[in-house]
């Protein structure tokens, strides 16, 4: 799996969009980006991937470069329960084990 | 259920004893994973199970870890005459089948002290 780099941690003032950037240079083609966070002493949660084009969902929007080496997430209108560790991954969806390899994510807190 | 589950939610063992952690995946979720996460630090994945196949153990640290899946449902991580680096929260996770982008749901995972 390719490796991703992220800023250690960010501040978002609540109401305003979040906008939590990751860099995979070394990313190869068949490899979706995904995007988990984890909310203090809780699981991590899937929020959204993409292979190349743009997604969005409930929760929050995906914009991919074209050249597929970084990506960003977006959290449109952040609260205060967006405060987690937000973690970027690429990855094949099929292969051997299919486990996720987490790096160290960034530490969003939204405050008021 | 609804979710994945793990119990205990929280355990306290001595040094040298042995612990089990319980993990109820998702019904129907075929693809089962234990991961472990110390304390600010990322998630270090253990060992995965797919139907009846041979589960993938690459990730287990030391013999001391094993983990069984009974019935392609309940698992059971055991830690063997435990040390003060075990000290960690295990999660576990489950997916429909394995590789299925949206399918991994994780447990709110077992927060394991060993004093």
């Amino acid at each position: 799996d390719a490796k991703t780099t992220q800023p250690p941690s960010m501040d978002c003032a609540e109401g305003r969009a979040a906008n939590l950037p990751c860099n995979h240079s070394t990313i190869s083609g068949n490899e979706y980006v995904y995007w988990y966070r984890q909310i203090h002493s809780q699981g991590p949660q899937y929020i959204i991937h993409g292979l190349k084009n743009n997604e969005t969902n409930e929760m929050a929007s995906l914009i991919i470069t074209e050249d597929r080496k970084s990506s960003t997430l977006i959290l449109p209108h952040a609260t205060l329960r967006d405060t987690a560790v937000y973690y970027c991954i690429v990855r094949v969806p099929l292969g051997a084990g299919n486990m996720l390899t987490f790096g160290g994510g960034t530490r969003l807190m939204v405050k008021p | 259920g609804a979710g994945v589950s793990q119990s205990p939610s929280n355990k306290v063992t001595e040094k040298g004893k042995d612990v089990e952690l319980r993990c109820d995946p998702i019904s129907g979720h075929t693809a089962l994973y234990w991961y472990r996460q110390s304390l600010g630090q990322g998630l270090e994945f253990l060992i995965y199970f797919q139907g009846n196949s041979a589960p993938d153990k690459s990730g287990l640290p030391s013999d001391r870890f094993s983990a069984e899946r009974t019935g392609g449902s309940v698992s059971t991580l055991t830690i063997q005459r435990t040390q003060q680096e075990d000290s960690a929260v295990y999660l576990c996770a489950s997916s429909l089948e394995a590789g299925r982008e949206r399918g991994y749901t994780f447990g709110s995972g077992t927060r394991l002290t060993v004093v």
